[in-house]
């Protein structure tokens, strides 16, 4: 049963659009949404998060929004550079403390294209 | 501050062979998890210490992975015998606060022949 899922396996934009990256949950439990960015042979890396208190996180160029109603999330890259092509992986969380560990989606690859 | 350090990056191995790897965290992290991923698909999670107790094991195959995390610091995963399907990157990450999500190491790739 995937509670974190990422419809779109891959995502191609031209530089300088809007990259838009999709996610949804199906646990009520979950209360605290992440973002992260995998370039290959690498591990994954931590992008920008927010909590289920909140609607909209911005961090420079880039923006997630949270719809708790439709349990879905969503990554904003506004304006899409070249280095921005990698995997993206939506994460979600339900409790913290000892209690905190992540549930990933299968991700998505956005190319941007010069 | 330092990253977290996996070993090997690569290792090939043939089935039923055994295979070790080896993690170590990020000073001062608590929380360590070994996560398996598969080609095309997101990190799975494997096992949770806080300190060198297990938090959650629920999705380890006990069967034939094991893993330990002596003194609250490193941590190796063993497999053995390694099946096909062991075939994936397996991912160490480690955690001081929530909103930080994790730190994730740069992962070793394993092929199982």
């Amino acid at each position: 049963d995937q509670q974190v899922k990422q419809n779109s396996p891959s995502l191609s934009v031209q530089e300088g659009r809007i990259s838009i990256l999709n996610c949804d949950y199906t646990n009520s439990m979950f209360d605290y949404f992440l973002w992260y960015k995998k370039y290959p042979a690498e591990g994954p890396t931590f992008l920008i998060s927010i909590s289920s208190i909140k609607d909209k996180n911005e961090d420079g160029r880039f923006t997630v929004f949270l719809n708790k109603s439709a349990k879905h999330l969503s990554l904003h890259i506004v304006p899409s550079q070249p280095g921005d092509s990698a995997v993206y992986f939506c994460a979600a969380s339900a409790g913290g403390g000892s209690n905190y560990k992540l549930t990933f989606g299968k991700g998505t690859l956005l190319t941007v294209n010069p | 501050e330092a990253g977290v350090a996996q070993s090997p990056r690569y290792k090939i191995i043939e089935k039923r062979q055994s295979v070790a790897f080896w993690c170590n965290p990020i000073s001062g992290h608590a929380t360590l998890y070994w996560y398996q991923q598969i080609l095309g698909q997101g990190p799975k999670l494997l096992i949770q210490f806080q300190n060198n107790g297990v938090v959650d094991d629920s999705q380890l195959p006990k069967d034939r992975f094991s893993a330990e995390r002596l003194k609250g610091v490193d941590s190796t995963l063993k497999i053995q015998p390694a099946k096909l399907e062991d075939s994936a990157v397996y991912l160490c990450a480690s955690s001081a606060r929530r909103n930080y999500g994790y730190t994730f190491g740069s992962g070793t790739r394993l092929t199982v022949v």
